[in-house]
């Protein structure tokens, strides 16, 4: 168990809909990272959230948002969804801003748009 | 472009012996690189990492070795268990730039290990 949590396991949604990812990062973790894993692609990094502000950004759709709120928890919200943003979603943390620390995982957010 | 290379989709060992398995990277600017675990329906989870000052990091079973001129990293793990059957990540991140701290993956190796 890496401490990190991701609600829900699975989603299931048809095109055009908007959807909300939730994380919890391990305990005493100030950065939030999200991470997208298409069948034919890698882990493919999204954003980094440190101590709420926005911190970097990856390949990150227009359409997708995120927040880290005050309690560290984290949202990515993905609007106007297409049969492509069906992917596993992966949130992990990390104690200070990333550098030279590993990160740790959640088990993900399956996403199937039908 | 794929900054960070896994050749090896698959590689097959049996219990008891070496499982070596292999990573490349086409940026100079990496200088931490880590290796992760995942089993299906789990996310992935932190094994062992090394910094660039570092040519060798070992963990128990697990040891990274790294060769910055030919950037290139392995992963040794001996002796090889049936528990250690999962797919292995490869990844990197760099210092400095607007990308610090943030993780460049592999596409990850399947390994085997055959009681």
């Amino acid at each position: 168990d890496s401490g990190v949590t991701q609600t829900p396991k699975h989603l299931i949604t048809a095109t055009g809909q908007r959807v909300t990812l939730r994380c919890s990062p391990r305990s005493g973790d100030l950065s939030v990272y999200w991470y997208q894993q298409s069948l034919d692609q890698g882990l493919q990094f999204l954003i980094q959230y440190y101590n709420g502000e926005e911190r970097a950004k990856g390949n990150i759709l227009e359409r997708f948002s995120a927040q880290q709120f005050p309690d560290l928890h984290s949202e990515l919200n993905l609007s106007s969804l297409e049969l492509g943003d069906s992917a596993l979603y992966f949130c992990a943390s990390s104690t200070g801003t990333g550098i030279g620390q590993p990160q740790h995982f959640g088990d993900g957010t399956r996403l199937s748009i039908l | 472009d794929q900054q960070v290379k896994q050749n090896s989709p698959s590689l097959s060992v049996q219990e008891g012996r070496i499982s070596i398995l292999n990573c490349d990277y086409t940026n100079s600017m990496f200088d931490y690189f880590l290796w992760y675990k995942k089993y299906p329906a789990e996310g992935p989870t932190f094994l062992i990492s090394i910094s660039s000052i570092k040519d060798k990091n070992e963990d128990g079973r697990f040891t990274v070795f790294l060769n910055k001129s030919a950037k290139h990293l392995s992963l040794h793990i001996v002796p090889s268990q049936p528990g250690d059957s999962a797919v292995y990540f490869c990844a990197a991140s760099v210092r400095y730039g607007g990308s610090q701290g943030n993780l460049i993956f592999g596409k990850g190796t399947k390994l085997s290990v055959k009681p």
